[in-house]
């Protein structure tokens, strides 16, 4: 099974930071590899998809790299609406799927 | 307006069992994979089930096998997870989502979700 690591599990940020989360695969996944944004109490929405790509409607802030293991999830400029939790998630391994453990981002 | 709305779900006791649905508009549901993936209290994600757009394919997580069915109504546009044999762990928000495949794979829709509690 592909296991997936992130890296802060938290960090505290203030607006107009930059902000940078890594996500790592136990093995190559290519660039099946997608982020989400979850807000307490809400759905998990869609960011990032394919490394790199972001999903439509998403603030041009959040951007996407990386392939193989090694991936990032950056936000150039924190507003007070990202604070949030951020999970990575591969889809190499289809149709069986798996997330990263979050990484919550909180106001310094 | 692509929409997902879970319901079903409830407090259950441990051995108990429990069917969530969820109801899909705005999109051609038949020719979407479809996803179940739920969050314990004050946990992360984890994917769940999937089906294929016939239902000919269906795939879980270890810890549900052999005690959760995935399953569709593509002529109700609806998907359900029928949960047997119930357990503590199984406690947590369900959400369903769509499952896109181009250019690879994300869940780019999902629902508000459905709690399922499971306590004696």
């Amino acid at each position: 099974d592909i296991q997936m690591t992130q890296s802060p599990s938290s960090l505290s940020a203030s607006v107009g930071d930059r902000v940078t989360i890594t996500c790592r695969a136990s093995q190559s996944i290519s660039s099946y590899l997608n982020w989400y944004q979850q807000k307490p109490g809400k759905a998990p929405k869609l960011l990032i998809y394919a490394a790199s790509s972001l999903q439509s409607g998403v603030p041009s802030r959040f951007s996407g790299s990386g392939s193989g293991t090694d991936f990032t999830l950056t936000i150039s400029s924190l507003q007070p609406e990202d604070f949030a939790t951020y999970y990575c998630q591969q889809s190499y391994s289809t149709p069986h799927y798996t997330f990263g453990p979050g990484t919550k981002v909180d106001i310094k | 307006e692509v929409q997902l709305v879970e319901s079903g779900g409830g407090l259950v006791q441990p051995g108990g069992s429990l069917r969530l649905s969820c109801a899909a508009s705005g999109f051609t549901f038949s020719s979407y994979w479809m996803s179940w993936v739920r969050q314990a209290p004050g946990k992360g994600l984890e994917w769940v089930a999937n089906i294929k757009q016939d239902g000919s394919e269906k795939y879980y997580v270890d810890s549900v096998k052999g005690r959760f069915t995935i399953s569709r109504d593509n002529a109700k546009n609806s998907l359900y997870l029928q949960m047997n044999s119930l357990r503590a762990e199984d406690t947590a928000v369900y959400y369903c989502a769509r499952d896109c495949e181009t250019p690879t794979i994300y869940l780019d829709v999902w629902g508000k979700g459905t709690t399922v509690t499971v306590s004696s």
